[in-house]
């Protein structure tokens, strides 16, 4: 079974210029997360999809930044335009559906993408 | 607010050593609890979870931890590490009595082995 894909592994952009992100997350799995990391802090949560409804988007920094989730299936999060304080590790993760009243379903991990904006 | 602390920025343990990685948490109830390790190039990869029930929890490559109640602690402990242990380290604490929240996370712990 494929685990959670990320691409790129790695983007360079200047300034003000436009980054789109891709997660492709577990076949079947309805939960989609977003997460980043900036250099020397913790990884921080930035927003939820079930299937292709945004559940919790309260962790996303500014307008900036759009997700998306059309069809249910990959995700995308763009930014635009980009700042040099958005340069860090975007991951993305995958779980299944939620056992009614229950959280506990183990959210799988991709590689991450680095993003760097100079 | 709720947060996740873990002490040790960098911890360099011998091959062969024991280890102990330090988490704390501050949240209003018992969260679920992870432990998650990075290798580089890899996603985060769960090593153990805590849910309830018995406070010595087992996961993969022969990690464990133990949650502890009164110092609102999950430390994660390995009796003998291996070069292959050499990762960053995360633990994370998820709101226990709602589906589907997000993990908060903390610092994380890098960890080095010495031949």
């Amino acid at each position: 079974e494929a685990g959670v894909t990320q691409f790129p592994s790695h983007s360079v952009i200047e300034k003000g210029q436009t980054v789109t992100l891709r997660c492709d997350p577990i076949s079947g799995h309805d939960n989609l997360y977003w997460y980043r990391r900036v250099m020397g802090k913790e990884i921080k949560f930035l927003l939820h999809f079930v299937k292709e409804s945004k559940q919790d988007e309260s962790g996303m920094p500014n307008n900036r930044f759009l997700a998306e989730r059309t069809g249910g299936t990959y995700s995308t999060l763009k930014v635009q335009p980009a700042e040099l304080e958005d340069s860090g590790v975007y991951f993305c993760a995958s779980s299944q559906e939620e056992a009614q009243g229950r959280g506990d379903r183990e959210q799988y991990f991709g590689p991450g993408t680095r993003l760097t904006v100079t | 607010a709720q947060s996740v602390t873990q002490p040790d920025i960098h911890i360099t343990v011998s091959e062969g050593a024991s280890l102990e990685l330090r988490c704390n948490y501050s949240y209003g109830a018992t969260p679920y609890l992870f432990w998650y390790v990075q290798s580089p190039g890899q996603g985060l990869q769960l090593l153990l979870k805590y849910f309830s029930g018995d406070t010595l929890v087992q996961g993969i490559k022969g990690f464990e931890a133990e949650f502890k109640r009164s110092q609102s602690s999950f430390n994660l402990r390995k009796p003998s590490v291996h070069w292959s242990d050499a990762a960053e380290y995360f633990c994370a604490a998820q709101t226990s009595n709602q589906a589907g929240t997000a993990l908060i996370f903390g610092k994380g712990t890098t960890l080095s082995v010495s031949s």
